[in-house]
Protein backbone atom coordinates (compact mmCIF):
# COMPACT_ATOMS: atom_id res chain seq x y z
CA UNK A 1 0.00 0.00 0.00
CA UNK A 2 0.93 3.17 -0.82
CA UNK A 3 2.44 6.23 1.57
CA UNK A 4 0.02 8.34 -0.24
CA UNK A 5 -3.06 7.05 -2.10
CA UNK A 6 -5.34 9.26 -4.42
CA UNK A 7 -9.00 8.84 -5.47
CA UNK A 8 -10.32 8.43 -8.34
CA UNK A 9 -7.55 7.49 -10.01
CA UNK A 10 -9.62 8.43 -13.49
CA UNK A 11 -12.37 11.04 -13.80
CA UNK A 12 -13.99 12.65 -16.50
CA UNK A 13 -16.51 15.70 -15.92
CA UNK A 14 -19.08 17.59 -17.76
CA UNK A 15 -17.92 21.55 -17.76
CA UNK A 16 -19.15 23.35 -15.41
CA UNK A 17 -19.32 20.60 -12.36
CA UNK A 18 -17.79 20.87 -9.20
CA UNK A 19 -15.13 18.42 -9.05
CA UNK A 20 -13.45 16.71 -5.78
CA UNK A 21 -10.04 15.00 -5.76
CA UNK A 22 -9.40 13.54 -2.83
CA UNK A 23 -5.66 12.17 -1.12
CA UNK A 24 -5.25 10.27 1.67
CA UNK A 25 -1.65 9.79 3.52
CA UNK A 26 -0.36 7.53 6.25
CA UNK A 27 3.20 9.03 7.07
CA UNK A 28 3.92 12.10 9.35
CA UNK A 29 4.09 14.82 7.33
CA UNK A 30 5.17 18.76 7.77
CA UNK A 31 3.47 19.96 4.43
CA UNK A 32 1.28 17.99 1.65
CA UNK A 33 1.38 19.86 -2.16
CA UNK A 34 -1.27 19.75 -4.82
CA UNK A 35 0.64 19.64 -8.29
CA UNK A 36 -0.85 19.63 -11.90
CA UNK A 37 0.47 17.80 -14.80
CA UNK A 38 -0.38 19.16 -18.09
CA UNK A 39 0.18 16.60 -21.35
CA UNK A 40 3.05 17.87 -22.30
CA UNK A 41 4.61 17.03 -19.26
CA UNK A 42 5.52 20.29 -17.02
CA UNK A 43 4.42 20.08 -13.30
CA UNK A 44 2.76 23.43 -11.95
CA UNK A 45 2.89 23.64 -7.64
CA UNK A 46 -0.93 24.62 -7.48
CA UNK A 47 -1.17 24.56 -3.52
CA UNK A 48 1.27 23.82 -0.44
CA UNK A 49 -0.50 23.98 3.17
CA UNK A 50 -0.09 22.30 6.09
CA UNK A 51 -3.24 23.33 7.81
CA UNK A 52 -7.12 24.93 7.07
CA UNK A 53 -8.11 25.37 3.73
CA UNK A 54 -6.23 27.42 0.40
CA UNK A 55 -8.10 29.20 -2.41
CA UNK A 56 -6.85 30.22 -5.85
CA UNK A 57 -9.38 30.91 -8.49
CA UNK A 58 -11.29 28.02 -8.95
CA UNK A 59 -9.07 26.11 -7.11
CA UNK A 60 -9.90 24.95 -3.47
CA UNK A 61 -7.76 22.44 -1.30
CA UNK A 62 -8.40 21.45 2.36
CA UNK A 63 -6.25 19.46 4.33
CA UNK A 64 -7.42 17.64 7.73
CA UNK A 65 -4.44 17.24 9.75
CA UNK A 66 -5.67 14.65 12.35
CA UNK A 67 -8.09 12.49 9.53
CA UNK A 68 -4.53 12.35 7.50
CA UNK A 69 -6.80 13.61 4.64
CA UNK A 70 -6.85 16.42 1.95
CA UNK A 71 -9.26 17.12 -1.05
CA UNK A 72 -8.39 19.57 -4.11
CA UNK A 73 -12.19 20.75 -5.48
CA UNK A 74 -12.51 22.82 -8.90
CA UNK A 75 -15.18 25.01 -8.78
CA UNK A 76 -16.98 25.47 -12.48
CA UNK A 77 -14.72 23.16 -14.15
CA UNK A 78 -13.54 23.70 -17.67
CA UNK A 79 -11.97 21.61 -20.44
CA UNK A 80 -8.42 23.04 -19.78
CA UNK A 81 -8.85 21.48 -16.06
CA UNK A 82 -7.94 17.76 -18.17
CA UNK A 83 -4.74 17.26 -16.41
CA UNK A 84 -3.15 14.94 -13.97
CA UNK A 85 -3.76 15.72 -10.35
CA UNK A 86 -1.06 14.88 -7.85
CA UNK A 87 -0.98 14.71 -3.90
CA UNK A 88 2.52 14.86 -2.50
CA UNK A 89 3.33 15.46 0.99
CA UNK A 90 6.58 16.37 2.65
CA UNK A 91 7.80 13.51 4.85
CA UNK A 92 7.93 14.61 8.60
CA UNK A 93 11.62 15.91 9.73
CA UNK A 94 12.48 16.24 5.55
CA UNK A 95 12.34 19.79 3.69
CA UNK A 96 12.04 18.44 0.23
CA UNK A 97 11.79 14.53 0.40
CA UNK A 98 8.25 14.37 -1.11
CA UNK A 99 6.02 11.16 -1.54
CA UNK A 100 4.09 11.32 -4.50
CA UNK A 101 0.48 10.06 -4.83
CA UNK A 102 -0.39 8.01 -8.35
CA UNK A 103 -2.09 11.25 -9.55
CA UNK A 104 -5.81 11.45 -10.87
CA UNK A 105 -6.07 12.22 -14.77
CA UNK A 106 -9.19 14.48 -15.15
CA UNK A 107 -10.92 14.95 -18.29
CA UNK A 108 -13.34 17.89 -18.59
CA UNK A 109 -15.80 17.67 -21.35
CA UNK A 110 -16.86 20.42 -23.39
CA UNK B 1 11.97 35.45 -15.70
CA UNK B 2 13.56 32.27 -16.87
CA UNK B 3 12.01 28.93 -14.62
CA UNK B 4 13.33 26.11 -14.06
CA UNK B 5 15.10 25.09 -17.33
CA UNK B 6 16.25 20.99 -17.98
CA UNK B 7 18.85 19.90 -20.50
CA UNK B 8 18.28 17.62 -22.82
CA UNK B 9 14.14 17.28 -22.85
CA UNK B 10 14.82 13.90 -24.26
CA UNK B 11 18.10 11.44 -24.27
CA UNK B 12 17.78 8.23 -25.91
CA UNK B 13 20.97 5.89 -24.80
CA UNK B 14 22.26 2.52 -24.82
CA UNK B 15 22.36 0.37 -22.20
CA UNK B 16 26.39 0.48 -20.55
CA UNK B 17 26.33 4.17 -21.44
CA UNK B 18 26.98 7.27 -19.39
CA UNK B 19 24.14 9.76 -19.71
CA UNK B 20 24.12 13.67 -17.89
CA UNK B 21 21.12 15.32 -17.14
CA UNK B 22 20.84 19.17 -16.22
CA UNK B 23 18.71 21.31 -14.65
CA UNK B 24 19.03 25.35 -14.24
CA UNK B 25 16.95 26.65 -11.37
CA UNK B 26 15.65 29.63 -11.05
CA UNK B 27 18.56 32.60 -10.30
CA UNK B 28 18.51 32.87 -6.13
CA UNK B 29 16.74 29.82 -5.74
CA UNK B 30 18.94 28.02 -3.05
CA UNK B 31 16.62 25.03 -2.91
CA UNK B 32 16.99 22.62 -5.82
CA UNK B 33 15.25 18.95 -6.21
CA UNK B 34 15.32 16.04 -8.37
CA UNK B 35 12.54 13.40 -8.89
CA UNK B 36 11.88 11.14 -11.34
CA UNK B 37 9.03 8.72 -12.77
CA UNK B 38 9.38 5.74 -13.86
CA UNK B 39 6.76 4.22 -16.16
CA UNK B 40 3.74 3.46 -14.54
CA UNK B 41 4.90 4.24 -11.45
CA UNK B 42 4.47 7.18 -8.91
CA UNK B 43 6.75 10.21 -9.44
CA UNK B 44 10.00 9.61 -6.51
CA UNK B 45 12.31 11.54 -4.87
CA UNK B 46 15.80 11.49 -5.50
CA UNK B 47 17.23 14.42 -3.65
CA UNK B 48 17.36 17.52 -2.56
CA UNK B 49 20.56 20.37 -2.56
CA UNK B 50 21.19 23.70 -0.38
CA UNK B 51 23.51 25.47 -2.44
CA UNK B 52 25.74 23.07 -2.95
CA UNK B 53 25.48 21.23 -0.20
CA UNK B 54 23.33 17.56 -0.36
CA UNK B 55 20.75 17.81 2.61
CA UNK B 56 19.02 14.90 2.02
CA UNK B 57 20.24 12.32 -1.03
CA UNK B 58 18.22 9.33 0.89
CA UNK B 59 16.01 8.99 -2.50
CA UNK B 60 18.96 8.18 -4.89
CA UNK B 61 18.52 4.31 -5.97
CA UNK B 62 22.54 3.47 -6.36
CA UNK B 63 25.62 4.49 -6.64
CA UNK B 64 25.22 4.85 -10.62
CA UNK B 65 23.51 8.06 -9.54
CA UNK B 66 25.74 10.96 -9.15
CA UNK B 67 24.52 14.53 -8.17
CA UNK B 68 26.39 17.40 -8.41
CA UNK B 69 25.77 21.40 -8.05
CA UNK B 70 29.00 22.89 -8.05
CA UNK B 71 28.91 26.42 -7.06
CA UNK B 72 25.43 26.06 -5.84
CA UNK B 73 24.35 27.21 -9.41
CA UNK B 74 22.54 24.61 -11.70
CA UNK B 75 22.89 20.92 -10.99
CA UNK B 76 23.73 17.66 -13.06
CA UNK B 77 22.88 14.34 -12.23
CA UNK B 78 25.23 11.70 -14.35
CA UNK B 79 24.16 7.69 -14.71
CA UNK B 80 26.75 5.78 -14.97
CA UNK B 81 26.63 2.88 -16.57
CA UNK B 82 22.64 3.58 -17.21
CA UNK B 83 20.58 0.44 -17.33
CA UNK B 84 17.65 -0.37 -19.05
CA UNK B 85 15.14 0.37 -15.44
CA UNK B 86 16.59 3.75 -15.32
CA UNK B 87 14.04 5.23 -17.89
CA UNK B 88 11.56 6.90 -16.93
CA UNK B 89 11.59 11.19 -16.89
CA UNK B 90 13.73 12.97 -14.49
CA UNK B 91 12.56 15.78 -12.75
CA UNK B 92 14.19 19.18 -11.28
CA UNK B 93 12.70 21.53 -9.04
CA UNK B 94 13.96 24.55 -7.12
CA UNK B 95 12.61 26.84 -4.38
CA UNK B 96 13.87 29.70 -2.67
CA UNK B 97 13.11 28.14 0.81
CA UNK B 98 11.77 24.62 1.50
CA UNK B 99 8.55 26.07 2.66
CA UNK B 100 8.10 27.59 -0.48
CA UNK B 101 5.99 25.70 -3.38
CA UNK B 102 8.35 24.79 -5.36
CA UNK B 103 8.77 25.43 -9.29
CA UNK B 104 9.13 22.34 -11.50
CA UNK B 105 11.26 22.21 -15.11
CA UNK B 106 9.42 19.97 -17.99
CA UNK B 107 11.18 17.61 -16.66
CA UNK B 108 13.95 15.43 -19.22
CA UNK B 109 12.68 11.95 -20.49
CA UNK B 110 15.38 9.16 -20.14
CA UNK B 111 14.74 6.00 -22.56
CA UNK B 112 17.80 3.44 -22.33
CA UNK B 113 17.57 0.86 -24.46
Amino acid sequence: KNEVEQSPQNLTAQEGEFITINCSYSVGISALHWLQQHPGGGIVSLFMLSSGKKKHGRLIATINIQEKHSSLHITASHPRDSAVYICAVVRGGSQGNLIFGKGTKLSVKP
Amino acid sequence: EAGVTQFPSHSVIEKGQTVTLRCDPISGHDNLYWYRRVMGKEIKFLLHFVKESKQDESGMPNNRFLAERTGGTYSTLKVQPAELEDSGVYFCASSPAPQVNPDFGQGTRLTVV
